[in-house]
């Protein structure tokens, strides 16, 4: 099985600051993913990086990787109120899986 | 447009009534993955399915139970639910790209 710890656990900042979160992981990965989860929704797909990358951009997320370190993390510009939700990592090995754990997210919390 | 959706949405029931939580997938996925998620744990994994008939034990099996039969299906079955599986429930497929999720179940058993 593979499963992402999310760090910090809850994160409170003001629009228009940027948002960081990371994960680690301890199994070797084929790609790692991050979603988003609004309150008492079910997550959505955000980003996906795989083992060979080691930077990706979608708009204002920013995804780095480092296998070295087994870790990763996002990073939100320029954040908005609607960008409060928990984030979480799912680090993935291959397509023939067995479990697929989640950590506990980290809860990002945008004042206006 | 891919789906995963879950049936019923809001569930109020009692102690020991039999209940099931269907879901469905649209995009012929061969894993599909049940969890809940209660208050500062997270999203636990109940049970997942490799492949038809194939299905294992997640993390916090206990009280449940799961079929696959066909591809597409994966209902989660309570056969005596208790209070303390009162929870939000979520489905999930996985194409070997993307996870995708259903809305959610929300459960009360009083």
């Amino acid at each position: 099985s593979q499963q992402g710890e999310e760090d910090p656990q809850a994160l409170s900042i003001q629009e228009g600051e940027n948002a960081t979160m990371n994960c680690s992981y301890k199994t070797s990965i084929n790609n790692l993913q991050w979603y988003r989860q609004n309150s008492g929704r079910g997550l959505v797909h955000l980003i996906l990086i795989r083992s060979n990358e080691r930077e990706k951009h979608s708009g204002r997320l920013r995804v780095t990787l480092d296998t070295s370190k087994k870790s990763s993390s996002l990073l939100i510009t320029a954040s908005r109120a609607a960008d409060t939700a928990s984030y979480f990592c799912a680090p993935l090995r291959s397509y023939n899986t067995d479990k697929l754990i989640f950590g506990t997210g980290t809860r990002l919390q945008v004042f206006p | 447009e891919a789906q995963v959706t879950q049936n019923p949405r809001y569930l109020i029931t009692v102690t020991g009534k039999k209940l099931t939580v269907t879901c469905s997938q649209n995009m012929n996925h061969e894993y599909m993955s049940w969890y809940r998620q209660d208050p500062g744990l997270g999203l636990r994994q109940i049970y997942y399915s490799m492949n038809v008939e194939v299905t294992d034990k997640g993390d916090v099996p206990e009280g449940y139970k799961v079929s696959r039969k066909e591809k597409r299906n994966f209902p989660l079955i309570l056969e005596s639910p208790s209070p303390n599986q009162t929870s939000l429930y979520f489905c999930a497929s996985y194409s070997g790209n993307t996870i995708y999720f259903g809305e959610g179940s929300w459960l009360t058993v009083v």
